[in-house]
Formats: C-alpha cells, structure tokens, sequence
C-alpha cells in the first residue's frame, strides 16, 4: 500500500492563482482531512470528508473548497491564492469518522504564495 | 470548543537520558482520545501513542509512555533512553465528539545532545 499521496511536494504560485492539491489514499478509508501547518500554530483543519459525497468544514476553510466523489481522492482547491495561504498542507485518512482512530498522514505540500 | 496547549516551544536532552513534554488539554465531552504525534525534519507525521480518556491505565508504547491526569486535563509525553533519532518536533492532539477532528497543539521541538 502507498498509504496516504500527496501532489505536488512544492508549489510557488502568484496571488490570485488557482490550483488544486491532490490527496489520494489507497487504504480505502471512509475519513479524509486536509490542515495546514504554520509555525508556531500547530496543524489546524480545514475541511474533512466522512464518506464519498460528504464534506463539511474545519476551522479554517475560508478560501478553500473541497469535494469527495470517490472514497480515494479528496482534493483540495485554492480558488484565488492569497499570500496568507503560504503554509505546509496535510492531507490525512483514518477508517472511519471514530475519535479513537489513528490518522495516517501524506508527506505534506509546501505551497508559497507570492 | 477544545483547546490544546503546549507551552514550551523547545527542550533539549542529554542522550541516553529521559524526558518529558508537556500539554493541557480542554473539552467538554466526556468520551476523547489523546494523542502525540512525532514530525521528523522529513515533515511526515508519525504517531507515537495514544490515550483512551475512559482508561484510568497509562499508555506504553516501547521507551514512550504517557502520564495521564484526567482531572488536571493533563497528558504528559516520557521519553526514556533518549536517542538522536528522537529529535522532532512533537505535537499534542485531541479528538472528541463524533468526528476524527483532530486539535493540535503548537508543538515543541526537542533536540537530543550526544
């Protein structure tokens, strides 16, 4: 199994830019997230997925969108980049919605926004 | 709403010896799981034990264990026979309520002295 993949490692992009970060997992898991990771703050969420179809926001979602048509894949878009979106992403899987699961990690996105 | 707080952004330990990272921790669920999860300079995010809050006994994980004060909303990391491979930074989490929404805390980042 690769676990928990992430694309790309690196992104710079220019303000107002749209992208997408992928996330895909082939440990067919019915919970996805994404958060970012900022120095000195932690990893905060920003959406989650209980199952395909399901989605629904974190702490931070403002300018992000997410969607989950399969159990495997759960992107995540930037609409217009801000230089305040510069941070590591985290995409993250667990079997099911259950607080006591482990979450299995992907490798992290580190976007710049110039 | 919960919170959780790691004030000491780094410590620092002699090899071979031990010691402990602290976190406080709020909810108001009575059915959570705590968690420390361990970032290598390699940015991926590793688990390193869990707690049940219903469990009275102290997780163990190898030469990683937890003290675990429910009342104090305290849970504590131990590290034993401190080796190089044991510098990262080390992030407290919370999970409660009916999602895997994980809480970090900010994180602190231990070196280990040869």
């Amino acid at each position: 199994n690769a676990g928990v993949t992430q694309t790309p490692k690196f992104q710079v992009l220019k303000t107002g830019q749209s992208m997408t970060l992928q996330c895909a997992q082939d440990m067919n898991h019915e919970y996805m997230s994404w958060y970012r990771q900022d120095p000195g703050m932690g990893l905060r969420l920003i959406h989650y997925s209980v199952g395909a179809g399901i989605t629904d926001q974190g702490e931070v979602p403002n300018g992000y969108n997410v969607s989950r048509s399969t159990t495997e894949d759960f992107p995540l878009r930037l609409l217009s980049a801000a230089p305040s979106q510069t941070s590591v992403y985290f995409c993250a899987s667990s079997p099911t919605s259950g607080s006591y699961n482990e979450q299995f990690f992907g490798p992290g996105t580190r976007l710049t926004v110039l | 709403a919960q919170t959780v707080t790691q004030s000491q952004p780094e410590m620092s330990v002699q090899e071979a010896e031990t010691v402990t990272l602290s976190c406080t921790y709020d909810t108001s669920e009575s059915d959570y799981y705590l968690f420390w999860y361990k970032q290598p300079p390699s940015r991926q995010m590793i688990l390193v034990i869990r707690q049940e809050a219903y469990k009275q006994q102290n997780a163990t994980e190898n030469r990683f264990s937890v003290n675990f004060q429910k009342a104090a909303k305290s849970f504590s990391l131990k590290i034993s026979d401190s080796q190089l491979g044991d510098a990262a930074m080390y992030f407290c989490a919370l999970s409660a309520g009916a999602n895997s929404k994980l809480t970090f805390g900010k994180g602190i980042t231990l070196s280990v002295r040869p």
